[in-house]
């Protein structure tokens, strides 16, 4: 099983609203991804965390806050969003990097607005 | 160094064709090539990869051709079907797959 599920599918979130994304892997990888993509491009790296430790940060603002409660849950918290960071938010797992992390498996992805 | 270009940008074959996507990069580094298809308001999916040590593979009607020499490597759809058209991405990924460099992507349609 190679799935990645991703929640809510949908969300639309006024600038002064706290939410959170939330991904699952139960495919036992101990690295994990935040991408971020705008239409008709491809996707962009945010964060990446492995054996549950924030590992790169893509040069995030702070209103996007990544967590990785344990090694098959990420959540991304987002406070006071701008319109432009409307956008698909997906999620994606690989075996930990220091085993050759090269498959990586993307969910299906957030659809975010932000009003 | 840190990029992959891809091209077309968009590409329109007639059912049975086969679309060639290419990409090229500069990083010598780069040592995994993976493609990967998006179908619209979905997620990327692994559609095949290469490492720089092979020159082709072949999966199924897909097959990259790897030219590590010229620094290129490309994406042939055989006999291709309408259900194919989606936006296809090259990438190439350092430092043991952790950050995956992504080509532009081309808008694939195959006409029925």
């Amino acid at each position: 099983d190679t799935e990645v599920t991703q929640t809510p599918k949908h969300l639309v979130m006024g600038m002064t609203n706290k939410k959170s994304l939330k991904c699952e892997q139960h495919m036992g990888h101990r690295a994990m991804y935040w991408y971020k993509q705008k239409a008709k491009k491809p996707p962009e790296l945010m964060f990446v965390y492995s054996y549950e430790k924030l590992s790169i940060n893509e040069s995030v603002p702070s209103r996007f806050s990544p967590e990785c409660p344990n090694s098959s849950l990420l959540n991304l918290h987002l406070h006071a969003l701008q319109p432009e960071d409307s956008a698909l938010y997906l999620c994606a797992s690989s075996q930990a990097i220091d085993r050759g992390a090269y498959e990586q498996y993307f969910g299906p992805g957030t659809r975010l607005t932000v009003t | 160094q840190q990029q992959v270009k891809q091209s077309p940008q968009s590409l329109i074959v007639q059912k049975g064709g086969i679309p060639i996507i290419n990409c090229a990069y500069e990083n010598t580094a780069f040592d995994y090539f993976p493609w990967y298809q998006q179908f619209p308001g979905k997620g990327p999916a692994l559609l095949i990869a290469i490492r720089p040590d092979v020159s082709e593979k072949k999966e199924g009607r897909f097959t990259i051709s790897f030219n590590k020499s010229a620094k290129q490597f490309s994406l042939h759809i055989m006999d291709s079907q309408p259900g194919d058209s989606a936006t296809y991405f090259c990438a190439a990924s350092l430092e043991y797959g952790n950050k995956l460099v992504f080509g532009a992507g081309t808008i694939l349609r195959v006409k029925s």
